[in-house]
């Protein structure tokens, strides 16, 4: 079974631009979550998508969006990026999203704002 | 609101030596409870997870944890550590309010001396 596959790998933006990153969950998952990660800040949780709907969302502003599609595919979008998004963003899918269905990792999108 | 605290940012130890990792926890429900690792270059990945019942969890590679309710802890063990356990470890908490959204701890980098 195929894993997580986020695209691209690397970003490099300019402040002011906007992104989007793309995130294929494992076949059959139906939740996906996105966490930012960077150095000494462990993951920090972005939002959650289930069933093409925003279950939950972390304390980010309004900059940072998501969205699910039918086929459980996801997408994040960061608007008028700012130097303290350069990060590496994580995506990850569960089966079900329920309290014991564990997370299962991409390889993420280093996304660089010069 | 959820919050996960893990111990020491980095820990340096000799191959041979044992080894914990301490992880506490803030949540008022039911929660459960997570272990990742993130060995250099490759994506996070589920080392070990503890639902209900035995409160002493074995995961991959010879890793054990134990939840001990009244401390709201969740500490990782390993008797005899191997240089290939070099990595980041993560504490997680997945719980049954606000929808199901897993929570890290800021990570703990390990290094192994040969």
């Amino acid at each position: 079974k195929a894993g997580v596959t986020q695209t691209p790998r690397y970003l490099i933006k300019t402040r002011g631009q906007q992104v989007t990153l793309s995130c294929s969950p494992i076949s059959g998952h139906r939740s996906v979550s996105w966490y930012q990660q960077t150095p000494g800040q462990g993951l920090q949780f972005l939002f959650e998508y289930f069933s093409e709907t925003q279950r939950n969302k972390g304390n980010f502003p309004g900059r940072f969006s998501g969205r699910q599609f039918s086929n459980s595919r996801s997408e994040m979008n960061v608007s008028t990026l700012e130097l303290g998004d350069s990060a590496l963003y994580l995506c990850a899918s569960s089966a079900t999203g329920l309290l014991n269905s564990p997370l299962h990792f991409g390889n993420g999108t280093r996304l660089t704002v010069t | 609101a959820q919050s996960v605290s893990q111990h020491n940012h980095h820990v340096i130890l000799s191959e041979a030596a044992s080894l914990e990792l301490g992880c506490n926890y803030s949540y008022g429900g039911t929660v459960n409870l997570f272990w990742y690792v993130q060995y250099p270059g490759q994506h996070l990945q589920l080392l070990l997870k503890y639902f209900s019942g035995d409160p002493l969890v074995k995961g991959i590679k010879g890793f054990e944890a134990e939840f001990i309710k009244s401390k709201f802890s969740f500490n990782l063990r390993k008797p005899s550590v191997q240089w290939s356990d070099t990595a980041e470890y993560f504490c997680a908490v997945k719980g049954n309010t606000g929808g199901f959204k897993t929570i890290f701890g800021a990570g703990t980098r390990l290094f192994v001396k040969a």
